[in-house]
């Protein structure tokens, strides 16, 4: 059974950078050509997709977010990182990490998530 | 950018059937797939590409994908179906997976 598990510091200072690691258990990240997603809810409101990686590298991130966002794939390790930077308290959410449904490209329908990590930015 | 547009709130009897709607530009040009997500926890895939459903989540929920909306039902509500439910695509023009504000699901 495939699982995925969020880690990262609950408590992020403003203007700082946001870390979160997802390792995947259960299977391999690069035995398969999924590609691997991040997600957030800030608390109360709606669902927003952050990015997705492949095995190799490959990215999509979200426009608005593009110019802070950066994940990666430690395939080594079989996990994939987020990094957001210069956050703010908008950036205070709960962050899931989730694979989708069928291998390759979009459109994906997310289908295994991590229980998600609640990150709060404050100082 | 790409904009999904759900009703905040939706009732339903015990037994009876629930719709949610999920609004945008030729979505039916679009696969819809469907959320549930139960306080505190990490949401729940129930529908995927308009109307297929995962193993294990039961026959009481179909989707369907037409013009300018797209359709959860719940046939049959239980009071486990009591849920926060979005919907989400791809948009391809502007290369972003986009979510719908989601709908509050009661049960009477």
């Amino acid at each position: 059974q495939l699982l995925l598990q969020e880690s990262g510091p609950g408590l992020v200072k403003p203007s700082e950078t946001l870390s979160l690691t997802c390792t995947v258990s259960g299977g391999s990240i690069n035995s398969t050509t999924y590609y691997w997603g991040w997600i957030r809810q800030p608390p109360g409101k709606g669902l927003e997709w952050i990015g997705s990686i492949y095995y190799s590298g490959s990215t999509y991130y979200n426009p608005s977010l593009n110019s802070r966002v950066t994940i990666s794939v430690d395939t080594s390790n079989n996990q994939f990182s987020l990094k957001l930077s210069s956050v703010t308290a908008a950036d205070t959410a709960v962050y899931y990490c989730a694979r989708p449904m069928l291998q390759g490209a979009p459109p994906w329908a997310f289908h295994i998530w991590g229980q998600g990590t609640m990150v709060t930015v404050s100082s | 950018s790409y904009v999904l547009t759900q009703p905040p709130s939706v009732s339903v009897a015990p037994g009876k059937t629930a719709r949610i709607t999920c609004g945008g530009n030729n979505i039916g040009s679009k696969s819809v797939h469907w959320y549930q997500q139960k306080p505190g926890q990490a949401p729940v895939l129930v529908i995927y590409y308009d109307s297929d459903r995962p193993s294990g989540i039961p026959e009481r929920f179909a989707g369907s994908n037409f013009g300018n909306t797209a359709t959860l039902t719940l046939s049959r509500v239980e009071a486990g179906d009591e849920a926060d439910y979005y919907c989400q695509v791809w948009d391809s023009s502007s290369g972003r997976v986009v979510f719908g504000g989601g709908t509050k699901l009661t049960v009477l």
